[in-house]
């Protein structure tokens, strides 16, 4: 059954310092979604790509967070400079169809995630 | 923005118990997607609700969405070991792609 990767699985990092992360959707699907996800609650999204073109990115901290997705397959998330309020799971999920509203069953695939440490 | 609230936040039942979780949002949905989260895992897609007071089952897993497309509920009969992790609920607003997830309700089961 296809995946959606991630990597690395676990970072740690000092504060000040820069990291990235990477996703590799699930072939074919051309919706791709960064969440943040604090221990205890529930996903929030940061960002959300359709082919290459953001088009959701509210949540996200244009400060310090970056991401891309340039040829509309995989995608890299990156922090600059790293706080210590940026420790967190980064997750990465992939759907097959827009996320429009709508009656669409856009069932999301998540990877295993990155476990982010920051010193 | 949109709200998207769950209760309870933990529940710690005996092995062959019921389970129910619930879910509200402050505004109305497109529609609804469950996901369960295992201990040290990734959250993995359970359903999607989509009409108004609509319900599905899934073995033993009932789904329902609320008449006014604003609340939604899971419950487990009989719920065993394999049962236990975290299930989120995630709302897709009406206007908008997004979808919103609550912070989850955590189930522990005692064998």
């Amino acid at each position: 059954e296809a995946e959606v990767a991630q990597s690395p699985r676990y970072k740690i990092t000092e504060k000040s310092q820069a990291v990235a992360f990477w996703c590799d959707p699930i072939s074919g699907h051309a919706t791709l979604y960064w969440y943040r996800q604090i221990l205890g609650q529930g996903p929030e999204l940061l960002v959300q790509f359709q082919d290459e073109s953001v088009v959701d990115d509210s949540q996200l901290p244009k400060d310090r967070f970056s991401a891309e997705r340039l040829k509309g397959v995989d995608s890299t998330l990156k922090i600059q400079p790293a706080e210590l309020g940026d420790s967190a799971m980064y997750l990465c999920a992939s759907s097959s169809t827009p996320g429009l509203a709508g009656g669409f069953t856009d069932t999301q695939y998540f990877g295993p995630g990155t476990r982010l440490t920051v010193l | 923005g949109q709200q998207v609230m769950q209760i309870p936040q933990y529940q710690h039942v005996q092995e062959g118990e019921d389970f129910t979780t619930y879910c509200n949002s402050s505004t109305t949905l497109s529609n609804i997607q469950w996901y369960k989260q295992r201990p040290g895992g990734h959250p993995v897609f359970l359903i999607q609700l989509v009409k108004s007071g609509e319900v599905k089952k899934q073995k033993r897993l009932t789904f329902q969405f609320g008449e006014a497309k604003k609340n939604s509920s899971l419950h487990i009969t009989a719920t065993q070991t394999t049962d236990v992790g975290t299930y989120f609920c995630a709302g897709r607003n009406t206007n908008a792609g997004k979808s919103t997830f609550g912070d989850g309700t955590t189930l522990t089961v005692k064998p």
